[in-house]
């Protein structure tokens, strides 16, 4: 049984940073490809980015280069999502999300709970 | 990056009804096309992937349809828990993946 378990909610200050974490149960987290989808209140799903097992690297959309770092690690199974220069606008529901299915690029059918980011001042 | 629209932006039917659900991709990603469902305060569900495939533990009542550019989830008789948000996800061209904007199925 594959579980995604997140870190807890969050409070930052407009240009902080945050680092959620994603710990995987029940899978071998370095044969599996985690990724990070946001979500602000109200809005649809948006992929930040994920780890791509073909060529080992992480990869993200445009939008969040340079301001999104992912990172592995495997001897406790925990995935990171650190978000820099935080805006009021990267205010959202963080989720991490992996598959189970084999394909590449993926589908996710297993999520974490989410983590609430909210910048304010 | 490939937009993907969803359509309509809210669908109000009935438990029982049948409802179809649209996404349009703005290029060709042949089946490359997945289903999600939402519910409030909860993540996302694969319901459908590669445009027709249903998902682990998924009724039969989901099925999906389309390729290319036009995609369709159809739910054959809803039950009242499948009044949610539904969203359209493309894995055809990446980075980045993209999802749809959704469709709200709400109870009329």
């Amino acid at each position: 049984q594959v579980q995604l378990v997140q870190s807890g909610a969050e409070l930052k200050q407009p240009g902080a940073s945050v680092k959620v974490s994603c710990k995987v149960s029940g899978s071998i987290l370095n044969e599996l490809s985690v990724h990070w989808v946001r979500q602000a209140p109200g809005k649809g799903l948006e992929w930040l980015g994920g780890f791509d097992p073909e060529h080992g690297e992480a990869v993200y959309a445009q939008k969040f280069q340079g301001s999104v770092t992912l990172t592995v690690d495997t001897s406790t199974d925990t995935s990171y999502m650190e978000l820099s220069s935080l805006r009021s606008d990267d205010t959202a529901v963080y989720f991490c999300a992996m598959s189970h299915l084999g394909l590449l690029p993926p589908y996710f059918d297993y999520w974490g709970q989410g983590s609430l980011v909210t910048v304010s001042s | 990056e490939i937009v993907l629209t969803q359509s309509p932006a809210t669908l109000s039917l009935s438990p029982g009804e049948r409802a179809t659900l649209s996404c349009r991709a703005s290029e060709s990603i042949s089946t490359f096309l997945g289903w999600y469902q939402q519910k409030p305060g909860q993540a996302p569900r694969l319901l459908i992937y590669d445009a027709s495939i249903r998902a682990t533990g998924i009724p039969a009542r989901f099925s999906g349809s389309g390729s290319g550019t036009d995609f369709t989830l159809t739910i054959s008789s809803l039950e009242p828990e499948d009044f949610a948000v539904y969203y359209c996800q493309q894995r055809s061209n990446w980075p980045p993946l993209t999802f749809g904007g959704g469709t709200k199925l709400e109870i009329k």
